[in-house]
């Protein structure tokens, strides 16, 4: 099973509105990732988890929280959202410790924050 | 500030065709450099990488070369096919044992029958 998933594939919130993405892989991989895609616009990374511990967090704001409760799976909670968040939010996962290898990742969700 | 980027937005192509994608780059502490493509609706799909201190790697149909005298990186894809429509994008891992991708602006490679 080479797959990431993601759920939802989409999401519309309100900018008061508490949701969570979820994202899971059964590959052993021990790090995950999540990133954030604008409509034509390469990924921007946001958070990195290794060994189901927080290692980058790249000045992300606080409304984005991300999580981490076993080796299999990552969530990012959300909160009070503004509507230039709305994008494509990417996870994926890869070996953990070697800096190169086959980073997989999943569809997205397409979040629309209203 | 540092960045990887691309010299062409947009590739036409007949099938049967080489298509050759571009990236420069501007820091030289990365230790991989990584193509990705990603079709429309899809998370990026990794394609092939290459150690900083390799100039040329082949996969099957891709060829990626590196140039570290010009910061000059290249994906060479022989016989390009409809199914290689999508969106192309280079980055390179700064991250050293952490897989810290920064991604270029990406490039469209249309292919046409």
């Amino acid at each position: 099973d080479t797959e990431v998933t993601q759920t939802p594939k989409h999401l519309v919130m309100g900018m008061t509105n508490k949701k969570s993405l979820k994202c899971e892989q059964h590959m052993g991989h021990r790090a995950m990732y999540w990133y954030k895609q604008k409509a034509k616009k390469p990924p921007e990374l946001m958070f990195v988890y290794s060994y189901e511990k927080l290692s980058i967090n790249e000045s992300v704001p606080s409304r984005f929280s991300p999580e981490c409760p076993n080796s299999s799976l990552l969530n990012l909670h959300l909160h009070a959202l503004q509507p230039e968040d709305s994008a494509l939010y990417l996870c994926a996962s890869s070996q953990a410790g070697t800096g190169r290898g086959e980073a997989f990742f999943g569809q997205g969700t397409r979040l629309t924050v209203v | 500030g540092e960045s990887v980027g691309l010299h062409l937005p947009t590739l036409s192509v007949q099938e049967g065709d080489n298509s050759i994608i571009n990236c420069a780059y501007s820091n030289s502490a990365s230790d991989y450099f990584i193509w990705y493509k990603q079709e429309s609706g899809k998370g990026p799909q990794f394609i092939i990488d290459i150690r900083s201190n390799m100039d040329k790697r082949q996969g099957q149909r891709v060829t990626v070369l590196l140039n570290k005298t010009v910061k000059h990186l290249s994906l060479q894809i022989a016989a390009t096919q409809p199914g290689d429509s999508a969106v192309y994008f280079c980055a390179e891992n700064r991250g050293g044992s952490n897989y810290k991708l920064t991604f270029g602006k990406g490039t469209l490679l249309t292919v046409n029958p």
